[in-house]
């Protein structure tokens, strides 16, 4: 079973504040990191997919790191709006051998005007 | 819109019953994933198809079966429903690289009373 951990796993923040979490995955027979954010009453959507040692996304305010040495990837927020609050899932592929994507529990991002 | 379609939206049925949830994948996607999400759980992994064959198996229960047809839309079968089936089930699709990101459609909630 593969152990994908979000932290913290619910947060608080004044608009305009920036932010960041992290989630942690297993270090050995990585393929790809996925973020996903969701909305109340939505479905998750894709921010993005990282697959390289190092890798730094960004979409908008929104950019990701990733350290597949040491199985972590940050995500952070700039300048958070209320529109930002969602829950925020990480998702982990194994390199070997299954094609599950593992989900972590997420992060909730609750931004206050 | 994903692109992603699931049916019905809701379902309430009694234990010991049987259900099919249908999803129809976003238009040139060759695989479909079902996950489950309960109360207070992340989105659990039961099953992945592509094109038509099955690639992963999760903590999917024996008394659940799923198929993906050669049109390529998935059926999740649930019977002999307990009360803890009672969840939101999503289905999401996304074309067959392992780093491609995955679309979600907006979820069957099954109520089991």
């Amino acid at each position: 079973i593969l152990n994908v951990e979000q932290s913290p796993q619910s947060l608080h923040v004044q608009e305009g504040d920036s932010t960041n979490f992290t989630c942690s995955f297993p270090s050995s027979n990585f393929y790809a990191l996925h973020w996903y954010r969701w909305e109340t009453a939505k479905s998750p959507e894709a921010l993005f997919v990282m697959t390289l040692n190092g890798d730094e996304k960004k979409k908008g305010r929104i950019s990701a790191t990733l350290n597949t040495k040491e199985g972590y990837s940050y995500l952070y927020i700039k300048g958070s709006q209320p529109e930002d609050s969602a829950t925020y899932l990480c998702a982990f592929k194994s390199g070997a051998g299954s094609y599950q994507l593992t989900f972590g529990k997420g992060t909730k991002l609750s931004v206050i005007p | 819109d994903s692109g992603v379609t699931q049916t019905p939206k809701h379902l309430i049925t009694a234990t010991g019953q049987r259900v099919t949830l249908r999803c129809s994948p976003r238009s040139g996607d060759l695989s479909v994933y079902w996950y489950q999400q309960s109360l207070d759980q992340g989105l659990q992994f039961l099953i992945q198809y592509y094109n038509g064959e099955e690639r992963a198996k999760g903590n999917i229960l024996e008394r659940f079966s799923a198929q993906q047809f050669p049109d390529l839309h998935s059926e999740l079968n649930l019977s002999s429903l307990e009360l803890g089936d009672s969840a939101l089930y999503f289905c999401a699709s996304s074309v067959f690289a392992a780093n491609s990101p995955l679309h979600f459609g907006n979820g069957t909630r099954l109520t089991v009373t």
